[in-house]
């Protein structure tokens, strides 16, 4: 079945920890991506990748980190410098950029 | 960078109704879409429509790209047609709008 995955779906952390999220396409696109949306709010690039090894950083960056070793998965990690990590974060991928993007299923993170 | 305005941002029809939605952004771009985001967060891909109109059963949408608008058009609408519609554009990189939260009544 192709799709794109993202996993956990809940996550609970501690203050001061990091955390990674996972998000797997097997779609063969290569262009991936990052989102964070808070309640009642749009979508907010966090980073995105056009192919594999490269990546670039979104409007709201700072405190977070990825990595593009394969070109199915696209890692996001929450670090403890992130002020209000709590929110739900959604990956996506499209053919090329520019093309049409598809989306996970998200994952709510929850910062206790 | 490019702004993204979507009107109205709350919308409560009764089923069967017609509904228009509107998405204006700022300058030109590469591409744009409509989603919708079912209770669940899931979103849904509707169109993608950089310029011109498609129909999909029920819903079409236009976007005018020299006048810097989109519409997506909803017709005899149903309770599941409930939730979030995003348009999104891309130019450098991808931008959202704030969504217009539908509610359809039975």
């Amino acid at each position: 079945d192709g799709g794109i995955t993202q996993s956990p779906k809940y996550l609970f952390r501690k203050e001061g920890q990091n955390v990674t999220l996972s998000c797997e396409q097997n779609l063969n696109h290569d262009a991936m991506y990052w989102y964070r949306q808070d309640p009642g709010q749009g979508l907010r690039l966090i980073y995105y990748s056009q192919i594999v090894n490269d990546f670039q950083k979104g409007d709201i960056a700072e405190g977070y980190s990825v990595s593009r070793e394969k070109k199915e998965s696209f890692p996001l990690t929450v670090t403890s410098a992130q002020k209000n990590p709590t929110a739900f974060y959604l990956c996506a991928s499209s053919i090329r950029a520019a093309d049409t993007q598809y989306f996970g299923p998200g994952t709510r993170l929850t910062v206790l | 960078g490019i702004q993204v305005e979507q009107s109205p941002p709350d919308l409560i029809l009764q089923e069967g109704a017609n509904s228009t939605l509107r998405c204006n952004f700022s300058d030109s771009v590469n591409n744009l879409q409509w989603f919708h985001q079912n209770p669940w967060g899931q979103l849904i891909n509707l169109f993608y429509i950089p310029s011109g109109t498609k129909q999909n059963g029920r819903l079409s949408a236009t976007t005018v790209a020299t006048e810097r608008y989109s519409l997506l058009y909803i017709s005899s609408s149903q309770t599941t047609d409930s939730g979030v519609y995003f348009c999104a554009v891309h130019n450098n990189d991808m931008r959202f709008g704030a969504g217009t939260r539908l509610t359809v009544k039975p």
